[in-house]
Parts: C-alpha cells; sequence; structure tokens
C-alpha cells in the first residue's frame, strides 16, 4: 500500500508562472512532511518541511500548505525558474520519535523558458 | 562543511559477486539511514541506525543484505551474493537526532549494476 501518493508523474510550467506540486497521504500517524528536490545523478536535497501543527510554512520562492482533514500537502513555487527543473519528492514521518521516512513517486518537474 | 560522503559512486560487477557500499555521515549526526531507489518501487528505506545501533531493519529484501555501523562516522552496507534485481541506487543519508529535527540529508548515492 502506497502510504505517500504524488498522482502526478511529470508537469511543466512557463518560467516565472507558479508551479504547483501536489501530494496525498493515508496514514493519520504522520505528523511531520517534507519536500526534496532532486537532479539527475545526485541525492535528493532538502528543500522545505512543515509540521503537522501548521497548514502552512514559507521560505523564499517556496511554499507548502497543508491540509490535515484532506489528508493532502502542495508545494508552490513562485515565480518558477529553470533551475527549478528537476524531480520533486513529497516524504513523511510519524510523531514521536519515529524516523522513518516514506517517500512518494516523485513529481518531475519542468520549467520552460 | 562536508555532507554525506558515499563511495563508490558507481559499481558494476557480475552475479554472484560481493558489494559493499560505504557512507560517512556528516559529522555530528547521530542517525543514518539506508535507501535504495529503483523505478518500480522508487525510494525505500532498507535500514537505518541510531547512535550505531541498528533500530530497523525491516527494509532489508533478504539475508543477501547486510548493514553495520561500526562507529560514528562509518557505515557499510553489502550485498552477498549480489543479483541483477539489487540494480539500483542506493543512498545514505543521515540526521542529527536532535529533539524536533526531522530532517534527512542525503548522499549523492551509489548507482549499482549488477550483470
Amino acid at each position: 500500500d502506497q502510504q505517500v501518493k504524488q498522482n502526478s508523474p511529470s508537469l511543466s510550467v512557463q518560467e516565472g508562472r507558479i508551479s504547483i506540486l501536489n501530494c496525498d497521504y493515508t496514514n493519520s500517524m504522520f505528523d511531520y512532511f517534507l519536500w526534496y528536490k532532486k537532479y539527475p545523478a545526485e541525492g535528493p536535497t532538502f528543500l522545505i518541511s512543515i509540521s503537522s501543527i501548521k497548514d502552512k510554512n514559507e521560505d523564499g520562492r517556496f511554499t507548502v500548505f497543508l491540509n490535515k482533514s484532506a489528508k493532502h500537502l502542495s508545494l508552490h513555487i513562485v515565480p518558477s525558474q529553470p533551475g527549478d527543473s528537476a524531480v520533486y519528492f513529497c516524504a513523511s514521518i510519524s510523531g514521536g520519535g519515529a524516523q522513518k521516512l516514506v517517500f512518494g513517486q516523485g513529481t518531475r518537474l519542468t520549467i520552460n523558458p | 562543511d562536508a555532507g554525506v560522503i558515499q563511495s563508490p559512486r558507481h559499481e558494476v560487477t557480475e552475479m554472484g559477486q560481493e558489494v559493499t557500499l560505504r557512507c560517512k555521515p556528516i559529522s555530528g549526526h547521530n542517525s543514518l539511514f539506508w535507501y535504495r531507489q529503483t523505478m518500480m518501487r522508487g525510494l525505500e528505506l532498507l535500514i537505518y541506525f541510531n547512535n550505531n545501533v541498528p533500530i530497523d531493519d525491516s527494509g532489508m529484501p533478504e539475508d543477501r543484505f547486510s548493514a553495520k555501523m561500526p562507529n560514528a562516522s562509518f557505515s557499510t552496507l553489502k550485498i552477498q551474493p549480489s543479483e541483477p534485481r539489487d540494480s539500483a541506487v542506493y543512498f545514505c543519508a543521515s540526521t542529527s537526532g536532535l529533539a524536533g529535527s526531522k530532517t534527512q540529508y542525503f548522499g549523492p548515492g551509489t548507482r549499482l549494476l549488477v550483470l
């Protein structure tokens, strides 16, 4: 069973516009969520995270929104830049001392000039 | 600051051979994780250590896989004997383990091809 789902394998956005990447989860025990960005031949790079006590976290051009009732989170990138082209993974982790990250399948974002 | 270091970056071997992947976590981090990425299964956790002690190895696919962490700055993932279905990218990650810190930092990965 896939506890974290990214239903869009790919997304193409015009440079300067907003990119919105979505993620759904099924496990109500998840209380911390992270987004990672991955370039080819590199490891995932941490981008932004959010705790379940919040519904929004912002860091520069990146904002993550969490809707706990819908078990849904999204990553907004605005404005999108060519360097944002990468695969984006959302990941979730349970509360307490849990350390197991559960990853979605990833969304390949392409920013077109 | 050096990030997580993995070696080798690429490994090509023949079925039946032993493969050893190495990882050096970020200095001061006390939790270390081994992940495998494949097209079919995505990124999945194999095993993780806290303070050099294996905590959860439920993701290790079978007895051919073993992992050790002899000290705080070094870990190995061994596959013996290797099989073509083990071909994947293997990532190591570490985290500080401090209260409230859940962000894991990944190494560049080892791309393994078993022929």
